[in-house]
């Protein structure tokens, strides 16, 4: 069954309003998390890691004011899409690290969240 | 400047016919390769760690293979349900995030 699941599978929003991307880990505690993004053509981007109880990391280039990430407990953490453009259209996928792992290459991926931008 | 290239960038085999994805890369002082399967609209999928050059490993159909500057993901008699994209990623030991190839596509037909 799924480790990792995402919320909501896909959505559509108008530009200019927000969108929260819900990530839980199912089967075990998770004080990291990782929030990636995927255009079509391109490879997986890491966009920051979510750290619970304390700020996420960003990575270079990536707005942390317009992506809003919160780790409030050891089995969710969010993203907000704020102030959404038609640009920011894309393939959302958060990751955990796999149990009893200390490689941070081996993940558990969610199903992702498609989001589109009108 | 580390690098992963996958190829080919898409492969369409027949049901039985064997083959094998190429994943080259270059990192300052691997940690780790990593092959994983994703099927479309979703997560991808871990499949594989490898370490160090002359490693394999194995799970149903697929095997892969590491040298100094390449993974192999070598495909016996694929099934249509093999038919996915297969990312390749590479952790070095100067910066631990990962680097993640373009993918292969890959289809089988029935």
């Amino acid at each position: 069954g799924a480790v990792v699941s995402q919320h909501p599978s896909w959505v559509i929003c108008k530009s200019g309003t927000s969108v929260k991307i819900e990530c839980r880990s199912l089967d075990f505690q998770a004080t990291t998390m990782f929030w990636y993004r995927q255009f079509p053509k391109q490879s997986l981007m890491l966009m920051a890691t979510s750290n619970e109880g304390s700020k996420a990391t960003y990575e270079q280039g990536v707005e942390k004011d317009k992506f809003l990430i919160n780790h409030a407990s050891l089995t969710l953490s969010t993203l907000t899409v704020t102030s959404a453009h038609p640009e920011d259209s894309s393939f959302y996928i958060c990751s955990v690290l796999r149990g009893g792992s200390a490689n941070t290459g081996e993940l558990f991926f969610g199903e992702g969240s498609r989001l589109t931008v009108l | 400047e580390d690098q992963v290239t996958q190829s080919p960038e898409a492969l369409r085999l027949q049901e039985g016919e064997s083959s094998s994805l190429n994943c080259s890369y270059t990192v300052s002082g691997l940690r780790g390769l990593f092959w994983y399967r994703q099927d479309p609209g979703k997560g991808p999928e871990f499949l594989f760690t490898l370490y160090s050059a002359g490693e394999e490993k194995e799970k149903e159909r697929l095997k892969a293979t590491l040298t100094k500057k390449e993974s192999f993901l070598h495909i016996t008699a694929p099934k249509p349900e093999d038919s996915a994209t297969y990312l390749c990623a590479v952790q070095g030991g100067n910066n631990r995030k990962l680097i993640w190839g373009l993918g292969t596509s890959l289809a089988v037909n029935p």
